[in-house]
């Protein structure tokens, strides 16, 4: 079946580090959105990639899908306190409405 | 803005009891998606409902079952609960392959 690894698993990084999570699937993907959720809170939206190759930038947030529409990367430059959480890829099938989610990065940011 | 309302936010069972949560998406949006997250790991996707009907199924239980009624809400159904059934249950809503909002959550409890 479908499987969406994400690695690493956990990220602990100094305040203003940069932090990189990566995220894979075992097939081509029809897009990928990715996800923030906070302890004790629901996954929040943050962006959807649809192209091959496409690039989108949130402020210190950079999103890319890959070519082949099947791996995805999330960089935050200059990490703050308030980016602790955990980062989700979910990866929307080719052939239907569902979504697989990632097995999610937790960052942690040491003031 | 209206987001997505679940209830009940809290559910403690029995085991071999039944359950129902429900979903009321946000108004307008016409898919409705399941998921199921246990402790420290990834939602993983149950059941997406498109228009009411349903469009995709996920690693839903047979003992579980799920509607999207005329309403635009939606119900899961759980039967015969186990111990491995507590978790946190995510409804989601969305326009078709748009960004999800996601709702609080329902944390089952089965004792």
């Amino acid at each position: 079946g479908q499987q969406v690894m994400q690695i690493p698993q956990y990220q602990h990084v100094q305040e203003g580090e940069d932090f990189t999570t990566y995220c894979n699937s075992s097939t081509t993907l029809s897009n990928i959105q990715w996800y923030k959720q906070r302890p004790g809170g629901h996954p929040v939206f943050l962006i959807q990639l649809v192209k091959s190759g496409e690039v989108k930038k949130q402020k210190r947030l950079t999103f890319q899908f890959g070519e082949a529409k099947k791996n995805s990367s999330l960089h935050i430059t200059a990490t703050q306190t308030t980016d602790v959480g955990t980062y989700f890829c979910a990866g929307r099938s080719n052939t239907g409405n569902q979504f697989y989610f990632g097995t999610g990065t937790s960052l942690t940011v040491i003031p | 803005a209206a987001g997505v309302i679940q209830s009940p936010r809290h559910l403690i069972k029995e085991k071999r009891e039944t359950a129902t949560l429900k979903c009321y998406p946000i108004p307008r949006h016409d898919t409705v998606y399941w998921y199921q997250q246990g402790p420290g790991q990834d939602p993983q996707f149950l059941i997406s409902f498109y228009e009411k009907m349903q469009s995709d199924k996920g690693s839903i239980p047979d003992r579980f079952s799920a509607q999207q009624f005329s309403d635009y809400h939606s119900e899961l159904n759980m039967s015969s609960l186990e111990l491995g059934d507590s978790a946190l249950y995510f409804c989601a809503s969305s326009y078709p392959l748009g960004e999800q909002f996601f709702g609080p959550g329902t944390r089952l409890t089965v004792l």
